[in-house]
């Protein structure tokens, strides 16, 4: 049973336009959500994370929007850059230092 | 951010010999680590969750003797699998945390790519 559903499996933006990545859960125990940004052949790198006391947060280009109620949290890219191109994770775990659920990715190109 | 090392970044192995891969936090102490597998273009897979000093807790599916974990001490963990096989090959990542210190986030090492001939 897939814990954390993602969406879409591929994203084409033109630059400058805005990303946008959905996750959604079902383990209301859950209560720690990052974003992980992977390039090909690399480890996942963090680009942000929420926990459900705050509906959004926002880093640079990078906003995680949380909805507590529908159980679900996306992340959005302001001004999407081609150097942004690359796979989005989204995950879930009771605490940030537990065992994440992962999805099942994102690809994201972004056009120049 | 901290910084988590894989070591080999690449190995090839003939089928039937193991291989070691080694996971290091370099500048914390990583109470709990985390193997995982990645499939291309695909997710991450937990395989199993190590704590220092005790033996790692495998996840559903994961052969313990087949993939060994050793986690000595607080800065490294290790990932052994043995006698290996084709099937076996794989992007195996690795990351640490230092449960509630640092603000207890997790951080992935670059990964090591496995191919077993």
């Amino acid at each position: 049973q897939q814990q954390v559903k993602q969406s879409p499996q591929s994203l084409i933006v033109q630059k400058g336009g805005i990303s946008i990545i959905n996750c959604a859960y079902e383990n209301t125990a859950f209560d720690y959500f990052p974003w992980y940004q992977q390039f090909p052949g690399k480890g996942p790198a963090l680009l942000i994370a929420i926990r459900p006391d705050v509906s959004e947060k926002k880093e640079g280009r990078f906003t995680i929007s949380f909805n507590k109620s529908a159980k679900q949290f996306s992340l959005h890219i302001m001004d999407s850059q081609p150097g942004d191109s690359a796979t989005y994770f989204c995950a879930a775990s009771m605490s940030s230092f537990n065992k994440f659920y992962f999805g099942s990715g994102t690809k994201l190109n972004v056009k120049p | 951010g901290a910084v988590v090392s894989q070591h080999p970044s690449r190995v090839i192995c003939k089928s039937g010999t193991s291989v070691k891969i080694e996971c290091r936090s370099l500048d914390f102490q990583a109470t709990t680590m985390f193997w995982y597998r990645q499939f291309p273009k695909k997710s991450l897979m937990l395989m199993a969750t190590s704590n220092e000093g005790s033996k790692a807790t495998y996840e559903q599916g994961v052969e313990k003797d087949k993939f060994l974990i050793n986690h000595a001490s607080l800065t490294l963990s290790t990932l052994t699998v043995t006698s290996a096989h084709p099937e076996d090959s794989s992007f195996y990542i690795c990351s640490a945390s230092a449960g509630s210190g640092r603000g207890g986030e997790q951080y992935f090492g670059p990964g090591t790519r496995l191919t077993v001939t």
